[in-house]
């Protein structure tokens, strides 16, 4: 697609469930970024993937929250013993390889989470 | 604690109206972006500055970075509904990853036809 895709664009879980949430970036961008935006605030940096490694992963906010990039396209954003607290935006954004930066992200739309 | 405090929070006026939105912080950036998000989307770029003094201006927009790049201000000239949305800046630092923005609350524009 000409776009960053995020999937799904709405999950609605229950406190203590396991979700996923799919990212697919712009085709040939190696950088992507994971974000999160609560209610009222700024987007928040999660994680950083530059090809298929976890470059930066000190945004997480703790051990339940993980993401992969295993062939260096599709991330998945993986929470596990969901809190209410999680509930939030999850933005991916991506951004051409080091070669290429003119410093902008991409952003995709963004998968609304709520843990009721 | 955000590293970038915007003023106003939120911004209600009529067509036609002036308007300046800053983004003010204790911290150094080695650049600044602002973004425009719409509900239901992602934030887009509208502008990124790097130089301290810098000012870029884009049609009824002016971005202007601190001297002392702390700072940064978004002066929008005869404000349109279209204009309406959510901007927030974001800034870099250096030394830190490429592409890990620090951004502010946001400033919620409505402007009024």
């Amino acid at each position: 697609g000409a776009g960053v895709s995020q999937t799904p664009s709405n999950k609605v879980t229950e406190k203590g469930k396991y979700v996923e949430l799919r990212c697919d970036p712009i085709s040939g961008h190696t950088a992507l970024y994971w974000y999160r935006q609560s209610l009222g605030q700024g987007p928040e940096f999660l994680i950083y993937f530059q090809g298929t490694g976890a470059a930066d992963d000190s945004g997480l906010p703790n051990d339940r929250f993980f993401a992969v990039r295993p062939e260096g396209s599709v991330s998945t954003l993986k929470i596990q013993r969901t809190e209410r607290g999680d509930s939030a935006v999850y933005l991916c954004a991506s951004r051409p390889g080091l070669a290429v930066n003119t410093g902008e992200l991409f952003f995709g739309e963004g998968s609304r989470l709520t843990v009721l | 604690t955000q590293l970038l405090e915007q003023s106003p929070q939120f911004l209600s006026i009529q067509e036609g109206e002036n308007l300046t939105v800053y983004c003010n912080s204790s911290s150094v950036f080695s650049s600044l972006q602002w973004y425009r998000q719409e509900p239901g989307e992602g934030p887009v770029l509208l502008v990124t500055v790097v130089t301290g003094g810098e000012v870029k201006k884009l049609k009824r927009l002016t971005f202007q970075f601190g001297d002392a790049r702390k700072d940064s201000s978004l002066h929008i000239t005869a404000a349109q509904p279209g204009d309406t949305g959510l901007y927030l800046c974001a800034g870099a630092r250096r030394g830190s990853t490429l592409g890990r923005l620090y951004f502010g609350r946001g400033t919620q524009l409505t402007v009024w036809p």
